[in-house]
């Protein structure tokens, strides 16, 4: 098993657009949360789905929104970059949710550049 | 609020000695608490959990509810300890994980 798989690996965009980043988490995890990492910092909290609902919420704006698939992947949307939005996001998986017992495995992360 | 503070940025310690990378937390549920250690190009992983009371390669973490932390522990550091370490909090009444800033831990020769 490869693990929790992210695409693209790097990205660069520009003030305003929009961007999508994708995540297949472990065979079997129902779980999918994403994380935003600035450098320097640990990584900040934005969405956790399971069984294609969200099932938690970070302190983001409305311009982030996410989406999980039957197959348990997801997809991860920024819109109207700004330069803040620089960052590596993460994303992590794991079998439930909400539950101690339930460890995430993360991906290597999306290196997003805005310019 | 609901925070996870790691005072300590960078600490180093010599390879045999004691090694305790603070973690405190602001939360007033029940907490479930976590450290995850990143090691050089690796993915952020486990390191363990406070309901397993467990020891992971010689770590242990004890929540102390009473002074709001969850300090990592190794009596004998290791020079493959060298990693980045972060504490997190699950807060389970709104399902959010907070990390905190992280500590990095050289171990020295």
């Amino acid at each position: 098993d490869a693990g929790v798989t992210q695409s693209p690996t790097h990205l660069i965009k520009t003030r305003g657009q929009q961007v999508t980043l994708r995540c297949s988490p472990i065979s079997g995890h129902k779980s999918v949360s994403w994380y935003q990492q600035v450098l320097g910092q640990g990584p900040q909290f934005i969405f956790q789905y399971y069984e294609k609902e969200e099932r938690g919420r970070g302190n983001f704006p409305d311009r982030f929104s996410a989406r999980q698939f039957p197959n348990y992947s997801s997809e991860l949307n920024v819109n109207a970059l700004l330069l803040g939005d620089s960052a590596l996001y993460l994303c992590a998986s794991s079998e439930q949710w909400a539950a101690s017992n339930q460890p995430q495995h993360f991906g290597d992360g999306t290196r997003l550049s805005i310019l | 609020a609901q925070r996870v503070t790691q005072p300590e940025k960078l600490l180093s310690v010599f390879k045999g000695a004691p090694v305790e990378l603070k973690c405190n937390y602001s939360y007033s549920g029940s907490p479930e608490l976590f450290w995850y250690v990143q090691y050089s190009r690796q993915r952020l992983q486990l390191l363990l959990r406070h309901i397993s009371r467990e020891s992971i390669k010689g770590f242990t973490a004890d929540l102390n509810k009473g002074e709001t932390s969850f300090h990592l522990k190794k009596p004998f550091a290791q020079e493959e300890d060298s990693a980045m370490y972060y504490c997190a909090l699950f807060t389970s009444g709104t399902y959010k994980y907070i990390f905190g800033t992280g500590t990095r831990l050289k171990v020295l020769a």
